[in-house]
């Protein structure tokens, strides 16, 4: 069965710019998105078909796809970033997600 | 703005039945496909299945096949899951979600306020 990998903790400063990526065989071939979830709280959608943002989700979130890898990058990073992040895409009918990674901000 | 709105935590033993819902309100009911979600305590998210209310179309994962249903009742914008025998290992938070519109859109743009379930005896 198809499986997306995410590392499972990435750690940024303030201010500085996080990667988190997300690892699947061809997964370029297919649309991937991105969910950030604080804790405590439902997981929200930051990223669509590879690199749209929802509304009011703000500029310094953006994604990339291409060959085996899905990319999560957040530039200028905020501590209210801090969060769990989860890629997710399609296989055939199924919905899978990776294991997600969380972001520390420190 | 859409609404997804998730029935209240619940208590329940081993081996009984349970069934929570999930009801939709502000947009198009029919026109969507709803899944839910599993999050284990601690852990990520688990696709469980998804359902569209225009037709009832439902399609599970293979891993909850068989283990649980869903259904949705039209009339009162409002998808259900259900349990006939639950285990301790259900016990977790569990999210409804819609699928955004469109038979190429392949993510959910709008989340329940999850449910929580345990089990235990």
């Amino acid at each position: 069965s198809y499986k997306l990998t995410q590392p499972p903790s990435v750690s940024v400063s303030p201010g500085q710019t996080a990667s988190i990526t997300c690892s699947g065989d061809r997964l370029g071939d297919r649309f991937a998105c991105w969910y950030q979830q604080r804790p405590g709280q439902s997981p929200v959608l930051v990223i669509y078909e590879d690199t749209k943002r929802p509304s009011g989700i703000p500029e310094r979130f953006s994604g990339s796809n291409s060959g085996n890898t899905a990319t999560l990058t957040i530039s200028g990073t905020q501590a209210m970033d801090e969060a769990d992040y989860y890629c997710q895409a399609w296989d055939s009918r199924t919905v899978i997600f990776g294991g997600g990674t969380k972001l520390t901000v420190l | 703005e859409v609404q997804l709105e998730q029935s209240g935590a619940e208590v329940k033993k081993p081996g009984e039945s349970l069934k929570i819902s999930c009801n939709g309100s502000r947009y198009s009911f029919t026109s969507y496909w709803i899944g839910w979600v599993r999050q284990k305590p601690g852990k990520g998210l688990e696709w469980m299945g998804i359902i569209y209310p225009g037709d009832s179309d439902t399609r599970y994962s293979p891993s909850f096949q068989g283990q649980v249903t869903i259904s949705v009742d039209k009339s009162i914008t409002t998808v259900y899951l259900q349990w006939s025998g639950l285990k301790a290992s259900d016990t977790a938070m569990y999210y409804c979600a819609r699928r955004a519109f469109g038979s190429t859109a392949k993510y959910f743009d709008f989340w329940g306020q999850g449910t929580l379930v345990t089990v235990s005896s």
